[in-house]
């Protein structure tokens, strides 16, 4: 079974602070991506990479950066916490650029800014 | 642009009492529609990948089929376990973002 581990279930972070959420993938998958879901906003896509040292904006990258330094690992990092960025945030991966293949998610970390 | 809308936004059935969530959607160049559980609180489990119209997919209680401009999932005799929102997403021919739609929150009451 595919795997997609996100190493924080829950935060709690200062207005300001920066944050750093990890997320590693066991199945050799090429894709990796952040999304964050809001109520009656759905999911919404970050940032994804395509392979190591590689990434691509998503919809709403404003205030969020990334960095994919192994093919396992995808981290995304806020650089000065804002309580708008209050949210549920979902990792995912896939397996090749082709496409096609099925996007597997994480359990989500829910990250909460005051 | 791309647009995936899922109706109802919510559901509520009595156990056994079968119903359909659609899923419709427009897209230059579909390459898949992608239907996914989630529990409250978790992330999106997935069911089923549709590729072409015609196509249809089971699992259990749950059937998805897809046509040109939508998708039904279907729950036949649904028990208070299928209880989940459930959301639809498209994937289209250039690059390789899902783009969602809003989900359907279903509740089945014993």
């Amino acid at each position: 079974d595919v795997k997609v581990t996100q190493s924080s279930r829950y935060l709690v972070k200062r207005t300001g602070e920066k944050v750093f959420l990890e997320c590693v993938q066991d199945m050799d998958h090429e894709n990796m991506f952040w999304y964050r879901q809001d109520p009656g906003l759905g999911l919404r896509l970050i940032y994804f990479s395509y392979d190591v040292k590689m990434k691509e904006k998503g919809d709403i990258p404003e205030g969020y950066s990334v960095s994919r330094e192994k093919k396992e690992r995808f981290s995304l990092i806020l650089e000065s916490a804002s309580t708008n960025q209050t949210s549920m945030y979902l990792c995912a991966s896939s397996l090749n650029r082709r496409g096609g293949n099925t996007i597997y998610f994480g359990e989500g970390s829910w990250l909460t800014v005051v | 642009e791309d647009q995936v809308t899922q109706s109802p936004e919510a559901l509520r059935l009595q156990e056994g009492e079968s119903s359909s969530l659609n899923c419709s959607y427009t897209v230059s160049g579909l390459r898949g529609l992608f239907w996914y559980r989630q529990d409250p609180g978790k992330g999106p489990e997935f069911l089923f990948t549709l590729y072409s119209a015609g196509e249809e997919k089971e699992k259990e209680r749950l059937k998805a089929t897809l046509t040109k401009k939508e998708s039904f999932l279907h729950i036949t005799a649904p028990k208070p376990e299928d209880s989940a929102t459930y959301l639809c997403a498209v994937l289209k021919a250039a690059g390789n973002k899902l783009t969602f739609g809003g989900g359907t929150r279903v509740l089945v009451k014993p």
